[in-house]
């Protein structure tokens, strides 16, 4: 199985600030990476798929990178509602795989 | 519009079977370009996903709960479901079915949930 691990694990920042998320997969997956958004008592939502593609309707506040083994999720300008937990999630091969979930705080 | 739509009891008693369906409205599960799945949410941990089914029936599973998971469709109601038997108190979770892209695997449309407790 592919394994995925993210860092940080929680992180509070201001409204307006860059945040930025790492997520690192056991072995290489191209770009075959998603990213989700989890707002409290909700289910996730699709925010970035292939990696970086942007799904429809979210905001270009978010952005994704990378390929292989390292991605990173990008909100440029953290905004009030952007609060939730975010996962990643590789999408190359079955057993599906999250990683663990950052969660970011507003100060 | 795509709506996905969580249903099943919400208390199931230890050794027993969860069973659950989720209904798909706007589309049909007959389409050769998504599978149908499975996420489940423990309480205050992260996303695990289930299983997945495709219209031609082919099903994948989680190899940590392969043993006691069965993922299928009903066409004619437009729906697919999920059983889990021999649960556990670990069973307990919010349950949540997905459209999954049949290329490219990442789940774009996703019911509301339902939480599914398990307790004698």
């Amino acid at each position: 199985d592919i394994q995925l691990t993210q860092s940080p694990s929680l992180l509070s920042a201001s409204v307006g600030d860059r945040v930025t998320i790492t997520c690192r997969a056991s072995q290489g997956i191209s770009s075959y990476l998603a990213w989700y958004q989890q707002k409290p008592g909700k289910v996730p939502k699709l925010l970035i798929y292939g990696a970086s593609t942007l799904e429809s309707g979210v905001p270009s506040r978010f952005s994704g990178s990378g390929s292989g083994t390292e991605f990173i999720l990008t909100i440029s300008s953290l905004q009030p509602e952007d609060l939730a937990t975010y996962y990643c999630q590789q999408v190359t091969s079955y057993p599906l795989t999250f990683g663990p979930g950052t969660k970011v705080d507003i100060k | 519009q795509l709506q996905l739509q969580e249903s099943g009891p919400g208390l199931v008693e230890p050794s027993e079977t969860l069973s659950l369906t989720c209904t798909v409205s706007g589309d049909s599960i007959s389409t050769t370009s998504y599978y149908w799945g499975w996420v489940r949410q423990p309480p205050g941990k992260g996303l695990e996903w289930i299983g997945s089914v495709y219209y031609s029936g082919s099903t994948y599973y989680n190899p940590s709960l392969k043993s006691r998971v069965t993922v299928s469709m009903d066409m004619s109601n437009n729906h697919f479901s999920l059983i889990l038997n021999s649960v556990t108190a670990a069973d307990t979770a919010l349950y949540s079915c997905a459209r999954q892209g049949y290329r490219s695997y990442y789940m774009d449309v996703w019911g509301k949930g339902t939480t599914v407790t398990v307790s004698s």
